[in-house]
């Protein structure tokens, strides 16, 4: 199993560019989410997701939309770059929801410039 | 929401000597406290976790401990070794969010 995949690893965006973080899971996860690392902030949750078609927004959703159409992807976009939206994003996915080990991905360094 | 504090956010030991980490968190609802290391440029690990109805838990150098009163739990390493340098987090959650603290970066010194 691969288990949860990010791409890309890096990437440059300039302000007001729109992107997509790609993430994957094989491990039949019904639960996903992103987080943000900024330092000295530790992880922040941006959105989750408790299964396909459902999505809702954690404690720091502006800027960024969600969608899962299937188990296994849940892509994270970036409507319009923002210099604060520069971070390290991990996708994490997990068996349940918040209670049960989380399974991070490797994580995506975004710069905005 | 909930609020999760850790301290200290740095703490360099000695190789062999004892570390622990404390958190403190504001929703009694709460009932799942995991905590996670992440080493310099990797994801974040699962380490130990311990649930609200449990006080203690062990795991070979590695123990929590829970006090749901106080609402404050805490990650004990005991003779630590160099490859215990890393950053730490706590983390709590009552259902659908796991909030996190703000991380100990754990210096081992030899």
């Amino acid at each position: 199993n691969a288990g949860v995949t990010q791409t890309p690893k890096f990437q440059v965006l300039k302000t007001g560019q729109s992107m997509t973080l790609q993430c994957a899971q094989d491990m039949n996860h019904e639960y996903m989410s992103w987080y943000r690392q900024d330092p000295g902030m530790g992880l922040r949750l941006i959105h989750y997701s408790v299964g396909a078609g459902i999505t809702d927004q954690g404690e720091v959703p502006n800027g960024y939309n969600v969608s899962r159409s299937t188990t296994e992807d849940f892509p994270l976009r970036l409507l319009s770059a923002a210099p604060s939206q520069t971070s390290v994003y991990f996708c994490a996915s997990s068996y349940g929801e918040g209670t049960y080990e989380q399974y991070f991905g490797p994580g995506t360094r975004l710069t905005v410039t | 929401g909930e609020n999760v504090e850790q301290h200290p956010s740095t703490l360099s030991v000695q190789e062999g000597d004892s570390a622990v980490i404390k958190c403190t968190y504001s929703d009694s609802a709460s009932n799942y406290f995991p905590w996670y290391k992440q080493e310099l440029g990797k994801r974040p690990q699962l380490i130990i976790d311990i649930r609200s109805n449990v006080g203690e838990k062990k795991d070979q150098r590695i123990a929590v401990t829970l006090n749901k009163t106080a609402k404050h739990f805490s990650l004990h390493i005991t003779e630590t070794q160099p490859e215990d340098s890393a950053v730490y987090f706590c983390a709590a959650s009552s259902a659908r969010q796991l909030t996190f603290g703000s991380g100990t970066q754990l210096t081992v010194l030899p």
